[in-house]
C-alpha cells in the first residue's frame, strides 16, 4: 500500500514533441505529490507538485494532471527539449514530515 | 547561501572497513533522511530523522547507522556488515512540520565504490 508505480521506465522524444510519465498509488491517506528531476550524477531538484484539492497543476511547461477517483497522477512536459533529458521521479506522501515515497524512475531522452 | 551539503563527493572503501558519509543542512530543518540509489532500483530509503536525537529506520535500514545529536547534520555510516554498499548516497532535508508540504531539499550525493 505504500508504493508508486510509475511508468515508462525509458522514454523517448522528439524535440517539441510532449512527454507523459504515469504514476499510480494505493494509500489514500496520501496527499502531496510532487515531481523530482534528476541529472546524471546530481541530486534530485523538485520540479513540481500538487495536492489532491486540485485537478492539475501548471508551470510553464510542466503541468501535473491528478485523478484521485483513479488514485493516479502523471507529468506532461510540453515542447520537450534535449535539456530536458534527465531522470524524473514522482513520489507521495502524508503531508508534514512523514518519508516520501518515490517511484522507480523515467528516464527521459529528448532527440533532435 | 542555504542548502544541503554532502562530503565527500567519491569514497573508497575496502572490504570490512566502516565510512561514514557527512550531511550538512543550513536551512533550519527539523527532518533529515538518507536514501540510496542504484540503477533502475529509485530512491530507497535507508534512515530518516524528525527532531534531534531522534531517527527511524527506513526500508533498507540493515548495515547502516546514524546519529542525530544536532539539527544540522544527520551523518551515515556504512558499516562492513552492510553487504552491497556500493551505491549513490543522498541525503535531504524539509520543513518536517504537520499540516507544512513534504518539499524535500537533496544534497549533490556521495558515490560510494568498495574496492
Amino acid at each position: 500500500q505504500q508504493q508508486v508505480k510509475q511508468s515508462p521506465q525509458s522514454l523517448i522524444v522528439q524535440k517539441g514533441g510532449i512527454s507523459i510519465i504515469n504514476c499510480a498509488y494505493e494509500n489514500t491517506a496520501f496527499d502531496y505529490f510532487p515531481w523530482y528531476q534528476q541529472f546524471p550524477g546530481k541530486g534530485p531538484a523538485l520540479l513540481i507538485a500538487i495536492r489532491p484539492d486540485v485537478s492539475e497543476k501548471k508551470e510553464g511547461r510542466f503541468t501535473i494532471s491528478f485523478n484521485k477517483s483513479a488514485k493516479q497522477f502523471s507529468l506532461h512536459i510540453m515542447d520537450s527539449q534535449p535539456g530536458d533529458s534527465a531522470t524524473y521521479f514522482c513520489a507521495a506522501s502524508v503531508s508534514g514530515n512523514t518519508p516520501l515515497v518515490f517511484g522507480k524512475g523515467t528516464r527521459l531522452s529528448v532527440i533532435a | 547561501d542555504g542548502g544541503i551539503t554532502q562530503s565527500p563527493k567519491y569514497l573508497f572503501r575496502k572490504e570490512g572497513q566502516n565510512v561514514t558519509l557527512s550531511c550538512e543542512q543550513n536551512l533550519n530543518h527539523d527532518a533529515m533522511y538518507w536514501y540510496r540509489q542504484d540503477p533502475g532500483q529509485g530512491l530507497r530509503l535507508i534512515y530518516y530523522s524528525q527532531i534531534v536525537n531522534d531517527f527511524q529506520k527506513g526500508d533498507i535500514a540493515e548495515g547502516y547507522s546514524v546519529s542525530r545529536e544536532k539539527k544540522e547534520s544527520f551523518p551515515l555510516t556504512v558499516t562492513s556488515a552492510q553487504k552491497n554498499p556500493t551505491a549513490f548516497y543522498l541525503c535531504a532535508s524539509s520543513i518536517g512540520r504537520r499540516g507544512r508540504d513534504n518539499e524535500q531539499f537533496f544534497g549533490p550525493g556521495t558515490r560510494l565504490t568498495v574496492l
